[in-house]
């Protein structure tokens, strides 16, 4: 099946540096990859879609310039927490869109397992 | 616009009775819709989706949904719930019609807790 893995899987950092997270679709391309943070028990909310080759497409009140993402192929996206401070620690997922051209161009989101980011 | 409710934060089951996760969507075409589960600290799991045909869906782990489209509901179920079940669920829908966002949007989220 698809299969997307994260990396680190938790990180603890100190207050003012940046943090990368790497999220990886291991056994299809995808064009497209999503962000998103989530707070304890609490639904996903998307930060930002991350598209091949192209800059970034942000949510409302996400600041792109704090949290910097890479789509640099069809496998890999990056999120970067930059100088990153307590408020920021959260639970990171990325997924990772799925096309099925042999399905009406149906899609399907396959999940990372999450990256717990904890700034100190 | 596309929007999804999970009316339940919460839901209490014995192990081995049957379980029910409600879920009812508005969408302006026909929807796309999704169920995810969460285990603590992990990232979400794809159960099952809905987009055409069949309005009974069978999915991963025993689990199915069936599609309503006169309540708006594609409710979750299981025959016979495991202590294992117990997680965090999630619905989404899409909105089909042309133009319309490739986004889904998900639901705020179910806590399914079986009890032994």
């Amino acid at each position: 099946g698809a299969v997307v893995s994260q990396h680190p899987s938790r990180v603890i950092c100190k207050s003012g540096t940046s943090v990368k997270i790497e999220c990886r679709s291991l056994d299809f391309q995808a064009t497209t990859m999503f962000w998103y943070r989530q707070f304890p028990k609490q639904s996903l909310m998307l930060m930002a879609t991350s598209n091949e080759g192209s800059k970034a497409t942000y949510e409302q009140g996400v600041e792109k310039d704090k949290f910097l993402i890479n789509h640099a192929s069809l496998t890999l996206s990056t999120l970067t927490v930059t100088s990153a401070h307590p408020e920021d620690s959260s639970f990171y997922i990325c997924s990772a869109r799925l096309t099925n051209s042999l399905a009406g161009g149906t899609d399907t989101q396959y999940f990372g397992p999450g990256t717990r980011l904890t700034v100190l | 616009a596309q929007s999804v409710a999970q009316p339940e934060d919460q839901v209490n089951v014995a192990e081995g009775n049957p379980l029910t996760v409600k879920c009812t969507y508005s969408v302006s075409g026909n929807p796309y819709l999704f169920w995810y589960v969460q285990y603590p600290n992990r990232g979400l799991q794809f159960l099952l989706k809905y987009i055409t045909g069949d309005n009974l869906v069978k999915g991963s782990y025993g689990f199915e949904a069936e599609f309503n489209k006169s309540q708006t509901s594609f409710h979750l179920k299981k025959p016979s719930a495991l202590v294992s079940d117990s997680a965090l669920y999630f619905c989404a829908v899409r909105d089909m019609r042309a133009g319309g966002s490739y986004i889904p949007t998900f639901g705020r989220g179910t806590s399914l807790i079986v009890h032994p």
